[in-house]
Order: structure tokens, then C-alpha cells, then sequence
């Protein structure tokens, strides 16, 4: 069976400092992989998705960046932190065409202070 | 382009009350519709999914949804709510071409009074 594995599960990091949030997919081949955040009170945020190694849509402009080096790794990343990047991100995976369901990691909260 | 409206941020119902949360979808095209609920600082986990076969969706934990396309609408019921059933609900649309994204609603926070 497939299994999503996100981390770390909590950081609290202060301002200007980088990040790394690290996502890995088992079980499957070829996945699609997302990260959303929710900030506090807010719904789902699409943040960058990919459908390949090293093939990286934005959704948003931000100080964030994503990176696929291998198939089934996912990895979020910042040189500096804002206070407005505070939230809980979340990395998904899916396969195959639209309307097949996202599976979600347990989410990363992060603070920034 | 397509939409997602999740009518109430937060519904309050009574233990064994019906639970009813409502979702509307504007799209041109049919729609793949999905419900998922997020318990407190977990991550989201799919409750059912409509794909063009019955209009009438069973799911976990004793959730249902029902597609009407002259409505667009696909709300989420379950007969009598249990304590457990306090959560977030997502409702979120996959319409193809929309290149692997889900279009989410604002979601809808349950309260269960005991």
C-alpha cells in the first residue's frame, strides 16, 4: 500500500532563517506532489505541484521554492522566512489523471518567530 | 472558472442530531466532487468522491453526498452526528483540464454539542 511520509511534524524557526520540509511518497510509481499550507483560520493553499522529477508549477508568489529530486520526494524550501510564512503545510500525492483523489501527509506545523 | 462555495464556516448540530453541510460547485463540465475532513493538526482524509457513476455517494464513518447537477450542489450528510465527527469538512472539485488541481471550498468547521 502507499504511504506519505512528511517532516518535520513541528519547527519553529525565526525570522530570516531558511527552511526545508521534506515529503516522500512509498508504494507508488510517478506520483503527482503537491504542498498546500493553511495558515491559522484559512483554508487549503496550493502551493507548488509537480507531475515529474524536477517539473515544478507555482501557484503562488512567495519567498518559498520547491524541489523534486527524485521521483517520490518532495521538498519545500526557504532561504529566508517571513512571519506571514507561519502555518501548517501539508504534502499531497496522486496519480494518474484529474479526479483521481489526493492523499495527504500528517502536515508540518511551523512557527515563525 | 470553476468554483467552490462552502455555505457556513462553522455548523453547530446536537449528538445524534442530522448533520448537514452544504457545498456548491460552478463548473461547464461534469465534475469529479470530493469531501475530506481534517481532524485537529492532522492532515486531510478523503470522506467519499463522486465520479459520474451514482448520484448518491456513501463514505466513511457513516457520511453520504449527494450529486445534483440541476442544483450543483453536493452536500455532505450523516443521519445522527457522534462526538467523533467534530472536524473540519473540505468540499473540492476536480474538473478535467484543470491541470491535477482541486479547486477547495473554505471549509466548514463541525461542532458537536453533547
Amino acid at each position: 500500500s502507499q504511504t506519505i511520509h512528511q517532516w518535520p511534524a513541528t519547527l519553529v524557526q525565526p525570522v530570516g532563517s531558511p527552511l526545508s520540509l521534506e515529503c516522500t511518497v512509498e508504494g507508488t510509481s510517478n506520483p503527482n506532489l503537491y504542498w498546500y499550507r493553511q495558515a491559522a483560520g484559512r483554508g487549503l493553499q496550493l502551493l507548488f505541484y509537480s507531475v515529474g522529477i524536477g517539473q515544478i508549477s507555482s501557484e503562488v508568489p512567495q519567498n518559498l521554492s520547491a524541489s523534486r529530486p527524485q521521483d517520490r520526494q518532495f521538498i519545500l524550501s526557504s532561504k529566508k522566512l517571513l512571519l506571514s510564512d507561519s502555518g501548517f503545510y501539508l504534502c499531497a500525492w496522486s496519480v494518474g489523471v484529474p479526479g483521481n483523489t489526493i492523499y495527504f501527509g500528517e502536515g508540518s506545523w511551523l512557527t515563525v518567530v | 472558472a470553476q468554483s467552490v462555495t462552502q455555505l457556513g464556516s462553522h455548523v453547530s448540530v446536537s449528538e445524534g442530531a442530522l448533520v448537514l453541510l452544504r457545498c456548491n460547485y460552478s463548473s461547464s463540465v461534469p465534475p469529479y466532487l470530493f469531501w475530506y475532513v481534517q481532524y485537529p493538526n492532522q492532515g486531510l482524509q478523503l470522506l467519499l468522491k463522486y465520479t459520474s457513476a451514482a448520484t448518491l455517494v456513501k463514505g466513511i464513518n457513516g457520511f453520504e453526498a449527494e450529486f445534483k447537477k440541476s442544483e450543483t450542489s453536493f452536500h455532505l450528510t450523516k443521519p445522527s452526528a457522534h462526538m467523533s465527527d467534530a472536524a473540519e469538512y473540505f468540499c473540492a472539485v476536480s474538473v478535467t483540464g484543470s491541470n491535477y488541481q482541486l479547486i477547495w471550498g473554505a471549509g466548514t468547521k463541525l461542532i458537536i454539542k453533547p
